[in-house]
């Protein structure tokens, strides 16, 4: 079936530090790839999204590339604030009608960022 | 901005007891789903529900779970005789269409089976 594999966390920054977080998937088809965020006490926020090979989500300053010959969807920003601590979902739908919202998640990456 | 609204926010129940963990889907979304995040797992996928049936469900949505949209705007999750391992966040998320849109997650509510 679908999987998702992200990096291990938690990861721990300084402000205004490069940020990647690795994530590959497992999918026949051709999925749609997202990234979602949770901030303390929130529900899960859509931050970006990709819905075919070689499209770029962007939002926020961050970005993801949809890389299908690396299976991957990597999410990185250049420069993370304060403000972007938070839990960082990497996810998968498997492609259109009824079974666009059956996402399959990775197991999410805590980001904290100092000041 | 419209948001998914969950109630409650959190339940402790005693085992065997009968839980609904409630939904409002943003108002003009039409397809609506529930996850669930045991403590230290993935997020899972429940079911999905469109013009009030279920579309698709995963195996972990056995016969225990049932889920309803009883009037225009909500829609609810039923767990029959709760067990230990149901303890876990739940999710509840809505989209106005399918392919290509948005799925908006609610908060969550928390459900501690003791």
């Amino acid at each position: 079936g679908d999987s998702v594999t992200q990096m291990e966390g938690p990861v721990t920054l300084s402000e205004e530090a490069f940020l990647t977080i690795n994530c590959t998937y497992t999918a026949t088809g051709y999925p749609s790839l997202f990234w979602y965020v949770q901030y303390p006490g929130e529900g899960l926020q859509l931050l970006l999204k990709a819905t075919k090979a070689d499209d770029k989500g962007s939002n926020k300053g961050f970005e993801a590339t949809y890389r299908k010959e690396t299976t991957s969807f990597h999410l990185e920003k250049g420069s993370v604030q304060v403000s972007d601590s938070a839990v960082y979902f990497c996810a998968l739908s498997p492609g259109g009608g009824t079974s666009y919202g059956k996402l399959t998640f990775g197991q999410g990456t805590i980001l904290t960022v100092h000041p | 901005e419209p948001e998914v609204t969950q109630t409650p926010s959190h339940q402790v129940t005693q085992m065997g007891q009968e839980v609904i963990l409630r939904c409002v889907p943003i108002s003009n979304h039409l397809y609506f789903y529930w996850y669930r995040q045991i403590l230290g797992q993935k997020v899972e996928f429940l079911v999905s529900f469109y013009n009030n049936e279920i579309s698709e469900k995963s195996e972990i949505f056995d016969d225990q779970f049932s889920v309803e949209r009883p009037d225009g705007s909500n829609f609810t999750l039923k767990i029959r005789s709760t067990k230990l391992e149901d303890s876990a966040m739940y999710f509840c998320a809505s989209s106005v269409g399918a392919t290509g849109n948005t799925i908006y997650f609610g908060e969550g509510s928390w459900l501690t089976v003791v």
